[in-house]
């Protein structure tokens, strides 16, 4: 199985921050990476897929990087509504594997 | 957009068998593989496997082949994903997810407890 890494755990900061979480994976998945953002109580949301492709509605200040075994989720300028938890997961081949999530908080 | 609606919160004692379906609201349902993935509290996300709502067609992850089965009726635009011989590890939300994990289920928590 593919194991992913995330980094940092958790991470407190502010409204405004520039925000950057790194996954990495324990082979290269080419660009089958994507990005989950989930709130509590509720089920995570698509935020970013194939490493870099923002999904419909997700705000610009959202962006995604890398390939291979090294990928970052960045959040330019940290809204209110983005203190949640982030996923990273592969799709290169099954078992899909997630990262252990990264709890973005202030 | 399609969306997924699950079934409601079930308890079951240890050993028993849980069945968890996830309804689809448009005829979309064969177009995409749905998943099931599972959160224990304070966890982080663990996929199960997916179904080809098309051909029928399943992979599950090898932690939990010999214990799940993943069905489906076309008909009413209906998966199922059931659990058997569950312990108390097995406490968790399960939620179905599909059009490539853009959509999800609202979950269900499946409580197993003596």
């Amino acid at each position: 199985d593919i194991q992913m890494t995330q980094s940092p755990s958790s991470l407190s900061t502010s409204v405004g921050d520039r925000v950057t979480i790194t996954c990495r994976a324990s082979q290269s998945i080419s660009s089958h990476l994507n990005w989950y953002q989930q709130k509590p109580g509720k089920a995570p949301k698509l935020l970013i897929s194939a490493a870099s492709s923002l999904q419909s509605g997700v705000p610009s200040r959202f962006s995604g990087s890398g390939s291979g075994t090294g990928f970052t989720l960045t959040i330019s300028s940290l809204q209110p509504e983005d203190f949640a938890t982030y996923y990273c997961q592969q799709s290169y081949n099954t078992p899909l594997t997630f990262g252990g999530g990264t709890k973005v908080e202030i | 957009q399609v969306q997924l609606v699950q079934s409601g919160a079930e308890v079951k004692k240890p050993g028993a068998s849980v069945k968890v379906s996830c309804k689809a609201s448009t005829n979309t349902f064969t177009d995409y593989h749905m998943h099931w993935v599972r959160q224990a509290p304070g966890q982080g996300l663990e996929w199960m496997g997916w179904i080809s709502p098309n051909s029928g067609g399943t992979i599950y992850a090898q932690k939990f082949q010999g214990r799940i089965t993943m069905t489906r009726d076309t008909s009413i635009s209906t998966g199922y994903m059931e659990l058997s011989g569950l312990r108390s590890d097995d406490t968790a939300v399960y939620y179905c997810a599909s059009a490539g994990m853009v959509v999800w289920g609202q979950g269900t928590t499946v409580t197993v407890s003596s």
